[in-house]
């Protein structure tokens, strides 16, 4: 069964401390992105990689770092300079079909 | 700087009846795409329906369909027949032709009414 998968599906963390969110496709896909959602708002772009090895920064890419060491795989590490990191985050990714983005299910992560 | 503005932050629509969400944009490209995304309770975006700039049909999906007017910028999107299932967050998105990331608008809650 092909897809994005994210987990885990909530996460709380302490402020201060540095947490990273997993996702996952077994698409094929090769460029991979992860968006920010904030309540009762669209989603904005941290950061993307259209290939392994390479990635490039977002609308809002401040306090987050990613790697792309393999193409399944897309890592999104929310540092401590994230000044409000509590929000919704989605993973997506794109294939030769490359007008369709397709959405893991997303991560809700609360700083406290 | 491409920007997505939904005018409307909720909606509302009787069971079976037709509801009109309203989408414009603002770009100074020629060929791109559109966008609309439902996201339900469970967060997972579901693609709606697309729409390719130089094609003048307007798209159409089963009970989704499009109206897009190039010259004004706007693509909204009609859902006839709606249905309790409907009842979810819609968002328009835009993307480059030669590009792909996707810039989105703020969204327009909906609800159906039984």
């Amino acid at each position: 069964d092909g897809g994005i998968t994210q987990s885990p599906k909530y996460l709380f963390r302490k402020e201060g401390q540095n947490v990273t969110l997993s996702c996952e496709q077994n698409l094929n896909h090769d460029a991979m992105y992860w968006y920010r959602q904030d309540p009762g708002q669209g989603l904005r772009l941290i950061y993307y990689s259209q290939i392994v090895n390479d990635f490039q920064k977002g609308d809002i890419a401040e306090g987050y770092s990613v790697s792309r060491e393999k193409k399944e795989s897309f890592p999104l590490t929310v540092t401590s300079a994230q000044k409000n990191p509590t929000a919704f985050y989605l993973c997506a990714s794109t294939g030769t079909e490359t007008n369709r983005q397709y959405f893991g299910p997303g991560t809700r992560l609360t700083v406290t | 700087a491409q920007t997505v503005t939904q005018s409307q932050p909720e909606m509302s629509v009787q069971e079976a009846e037709t509801v009109t969400l309203s989408c414009t944009y603002d770009t100074s490209e020629s060929d791109y795409y559109l966008f609309w995304y439902k996201q339900p309770p469970s967060r997972q975006m579901i693609l709606v329906i697309r729409q390719e700039a130089y094609k003048q049909q307007n798209a159409t999906e089963n009970r989704f369909s499009v109206n897009f007017q190039k010259a004004a910028k706007s693509f909204s999107l009609k859902i006839s027949d709606s249905q309790l299932g409907d009842a979810a967050m819609y968002f328009c998105a835009y993307r480059k032709y030669a590009g792909n990331m996707l810039t989105f608008g703020g969204g327009t809650r909906l609800m159906v009414k039984p």
